[in-house]
């Protein structure tokens, strides 16, 4: 256990629904991360949050909303997503720079219909 | 192109036997660090060398880091078959953000 949980682990959805992943860090840090993991490529940083602030979006389409009420918490909203948006979500925390060792959670496997 | 790019892209070994990876990268960091992800699962955090490093250990991993050539190697000795993973290097870029390469598929025969 890293201290990073996130639900549900597995989600298929249509392109016309609207879906939420969750994730919960239990480790006191103080930025939390969206990452994006597709077969046979890198792993893809999708947001930065420090201190529930947005410090970055790396540039990812807005079917992709992501909300941090606290900074044990971040969300991300899925809607009209499409077949290529399938991938592991990862959600990682640190406890403030991105460059600090990060910590992740188990990952959602999202399979879009 | 990639800050950090593993090298190979899998590698198969028998237990019992080492296993080397390598990292190269493009531009000055300040620390690497290297994950392990088993299948499906999220990342691990493995070890972190700083530049000012040239070797670190942790039980049977050894890291190295050559920042005159940008390279940074991980050699697992006497693997095991729970060893079986994809590891990561992981390096900063900009000061803001980690990046990570495609990855090392290692697998550790029985």
């Amino acid at each position: 256990e890293t201290g990073v949980t996130q639900t549900p682990r597995h989600l298929v959805m249509g392109m016309t629904n609207k879906k939420s992943l969750k994730c919960e860090q239990h480790l006191g840090h103080n930025a939390m991360y969206w990452y994006k993991q597709s077969a046979k490529k890198p792993l893809e940083l999708m947001f930065v949050y420090n201190f529930k602030e947005q410090t970055e979006n790396n540039s990812v389409p807005s079917r992709f909303s992501p909300e941090c009420p606290n900074s044990s918490h971040l969300f991300l909203h899925l809607h009209t997503l499409q077949p290529e948006d399938s991938a592991l979500y990862l959600c990682a925390s640190s406890l403030g720079r991105a460059t600090d060792t990060q910590y992740f959670g188990p990952g959602t496997r999202l399979t879009v219909l | 192109s990639q800050q950090g790019e593993e090298d190979p892209q899998a590698l198969s070994i028998q237990e019992g036997e080492n296993a080397t990876m390598n990292c190269s990268y493009k531009t000055s960091i300040n620390n690497l660090q290297w994950y392990r992800q088993n299948s499906g699962r999220g990342l691990v955090h493995l070890i972190l060398i700083r530049s000012n490093e040239r070797e670190k250990h942790s039980g049977r991993l050894r890291v190295t880091l050559d920042t005159s050539k940008k390279s940074s190697s991980l050699l697992i000795t006497a693997s095991r078959a729970a060893d079986t993973a994809s590891y990561f290097c992981a390096t900063e870029t900009s000061g803001s953000r980690l990046t990570f390469g495609e990855g090392t598929q290692l697998t550790v025969n029985p």
